[in-house]
């Protein structure tokens, strides 16, 4: 099956404007979270959205928000961005059973701001 | 406050080698422990869970509650082992994982 996708790959925006990341899901998951990854934080949680309600938030300003459509698939936006904003922003999307639990990230979007 | 340490940055080993990469957490409940592994140029992928107590690759990881570890262990390392391991918590039932600042694994032929 296909592996979660995440456009695009790469950004370059300047101090000041806003962004928006997409997620697509495996098919079948439903819960999609959102991580920062940078050299000197390391990985950090943004958010979690299942069947399109936020479950979970991380400590980040306003400024970083999300939303789920009905078919999973996940966006992140980004406004106002700083030069501290530029980083790796990686979706995961996951599906738990009774018996097992499935997890897979996708490739990234490296966002860098100047 | 919930905290994953991993107080290696880098461990180097010879294959066939013991490898024991640690982890250690702070957290007052019950949590979920998980440990991720990203080769290089690929995506960070789930390694194995505390909650299944499955091997994975030859990696096994026990959480010791009276230490707060979490420690992966594989008693013979192999060259295709080397890559970037983290140390992840999950504080509730949600996908909100806290992760540590990882170990490269280095294993030399």
């Amino acid at each position: 099956k296909a592996g979660v996708t995440q456009t695009p790959r790469y950004l370059i925006k300047t101090r000041g404007q806003q962004v928006t990341l997409s997620c697509s899901p495996i098919s079948g998951h439903r819960s999609v979270s959102w991580y920062q990854q940078t050299p000197g934080q390391g990985l950090q949680f943004l958010f979690e959205y299942f069947s399109e309600t936020q479950r979970n938030k991380g400590n980040f300003p306003g400024r970083f928000s999300g939303r789920q459509f009905s078919n999973s698939r996940s966006e992140m936006n980004v406004s106002t961005l700083e030069l501290g904003d530029s980083a790796l922003y990686l979706c995961a999307s996951s599906r738990t059973s009774l018996s097992s639990y499935e997890q897979y990230f996708g490739p990234g979007t490296r966002l860098t701001v100047t | 406050a919930q905290r994953v340490t991993q107080p290696e940055k880098l461990l180097s080993v010879f294959k066939g080698a013991p490898v024991e990469l640690k982890c250690n957490y702070s957290y007052s409940g019950s949590p979920e422990l998980f440990w991720y592994v990203q080769y290089s140029r690929q995506r960070l992928q789930l390694l194995l869970r505390h909650i299944s107590r499955e091997s994975i690759k030859g990696f096994t990881a026990d959480l010791n509650k009276g230490e707060t570890s979490f420690h992966l262990k594989k008693p013979f390392a192999q060259e295709e082992d080397s890559a970037m391991y983290y140390c992840a918590l999950d504080p509730g039932d949600t996908d909100k994982l806290i992760f540590g600042t990882g170990t490269r694994l280095q294993v030399f032929p």
